[in-house]
């Protein structure tokens, strides 16, 4: 079974542009999370969606958002582009079971801002 | 407040040693933890996670982790590092009523030598 992809794997952008980042969970899964990693603060929660409807949020600025589509793959987009929105942008899917589910998290996408 | 601690940014090992790294948790209500690895330029990938089935959990690669609530610890251990090993290991739990959100801790690095 194909793995959680994320795409583009990596993207430049110059401040206060806006970006887009997509993935696609492992077949069967419905729930998506996305969590942003830096040197800094290290790996932290955004948000999670499962059946199109945000369901967990982190503590980020409205600026970042999402959405989920109907064959459960998710997009975040970050708008007006700040320096420290440069990071590892990943993803993880996970199988809803019951309330203990396990993510399996894509290869990310790396974003630098400029 | 801090849900997850690990203890120690780096850790060396000599190859063939014992591996141990350090992961605490605080909780009054025993949480679903994991343990992910993450290799330069990847994405994170799960080793093990407990569920409360049994305290010692054996992972993938030849890791385990044991549960002990009274030390509120997940510490991850390995008889005998290989090169391979090479990597950042996240402890990573989800608290009761967290819904699907993981709180990581900030990382351990480990190197192997020869």
């Amino acid at each position: 079974k194909a793995g959680v992809t994320q795409t583009p794997r990596y993207l430049i952008k110059t401040r206060g542009q806006q970006v887009t980042l997509s993935c696609s969970p492992i077949s069967g899964h419905r729930s998506v999370s996305w969590y942003q990693q830096t040197p800094g603060q290290g790996l932290q929660f955004l948000f999670e969606y499962f059946s199109e409807t945000q369901r967990n949020k982190g503590n980020f600025p409205g600026r970042f958002s999402g959405r989920q589509f109907s064959n459960s793959r998710s997009e975040m987009n970050v708008s007006t582009l700040e320096l420290g929105d440069s990071a590892l942008y990943l993803c993880a899917s996970s199988l809803v079971t019951g309330h203990q589910e396990t993510q399996y998290f894509g290869p990310g996408t790396r974003l630098l801002v400029l | 407040a801090q849900s997850v601690t690990q203890l120690g940014s780096h850790v060396s090992v000599s190859e063939g040693a014992l591996v141990l790294l350090r992961c605490n948790y605080s909780s009054s209500v025993p949480p679903y933890l994991f343990w992910y690895v993450q290799y330069p330029n990847q994405g994170l990938q799960l080793l093990l996670k407990y569920t409360s089935a049994a305290t010692l959990v054996k992972g993938i690669n030849g890791f385990e982790a044991e549960f002990k609530k009274s030390e509120t610890s997940f510490h991850l251990t390995k008889p005998s590092a290989h090169m391979s090993d090479a990597a950042e290991y996240f402890c990573a739990v989800i608290l009761t009523g967290g819904g699907n959100k993981l709180t990581f801790g900030t990382g351990t690095q480990l190197k192997v030598e020869l």
